[in-house]
């Protein structure tokens, strides 16, 4: 069964410096990548996926997330961040077949003015 | 196009009574999820529908939870009786098609069991 590691649970960062969160997965087949936000008292919103194609994915709100077959990896990242992007970040694979999203335990970005 | 509709938002009951969520989906999305979220963790799928059958429900607490999805459209969510360890966000999501490569999330229920 896949799983999903989020390293970080908390990442506190300056405003306009950058930020990269920490994605690790594991799954013994192919696998689609999603990084959703969920901003306070909120569902969750996609910011980016991977489904096939180019490793570097560009997302909402300037973010990307670079697909690392060989490390198992799918770090987002954001070059310069404001205090709007203080939220909570959530990872999560999807297998292909008919399966549901499986989801890390999420990373709180808090963004310090 | 309107998105995927929770209600309530939030929700205070004493512990032992019984509370329902109700979800409507997204115009067109044949696939249902409920998660549930608590505090501090990501959400964990309860029961995901394909149209109107119950395809994944193995992490759903049969002897207190039970879903349902009248004509494949909206679902509800029951818990009867609720126990303190029910608190928790409670977040429905519909998506398109067999291969689900992007499921779209409601605002969520906050249940509280006091």
């Amino acid at each position: 069964a896949q799983s999903v590691t989020q390293l970080d649970s908390q990442v506190p960062v300056f405003e306009e410096a950058p930020v990269e969160l920490r994605c690790n997965y594991s799954s013994s087949v192919s696998v689609y990548l999603f990084w959703y936000v969920q901003y306070p008292n909120q569902g969750l919103q996609l910011l980016l996926k991977y489904l096939s194609g180019s490793t570097l994915v560009k997302g909402i709100n300037g973010f990307e997330a670079e697909f690392n077959k060989s490390q198992t990896s799918f770090h987002l990242r954001k070059p310069s961040v404001h205090i709007s992007d203080t939220a909570e970040y959530f990872c999560a694979v999807l297998t292909s077949g008919n399966t549901p999203l499986v989801f890390g335990k999420g990373t709180r970005l808090s963004v310090i003015a | 196009e309107a998105g995927v509709v929770q209600s309530p938002r939030y929700k205070i009951i004493e512990k032992k009574q019984p509370v329902a969520f109700w979800c409507n989906p997204i115009s067109g999305h044949n696939t249902l999820y409920w998660y549930r979220q608590n505090l501090g963790q990501g959400p964990e799928l309860l029961i995901r529908y394909e149209n109107e059958e119950a395809v994944d429900d193995s992490q759903l607490p049969k002897d207190r939870f039970s879903a349902e999805r009248l004509k494949g459209v909206d679902s509800t969510l029951k818990i009867q009786p609720a126990e303190l360890g029910d608190s928790a966000v409670y977040l429905c999501a519909s998506s398109f098609g067999l291969t689900n490569t992007e499921a779209f999330f409601g605002q969520g229920t906050r249940l509280t069991v006091v």
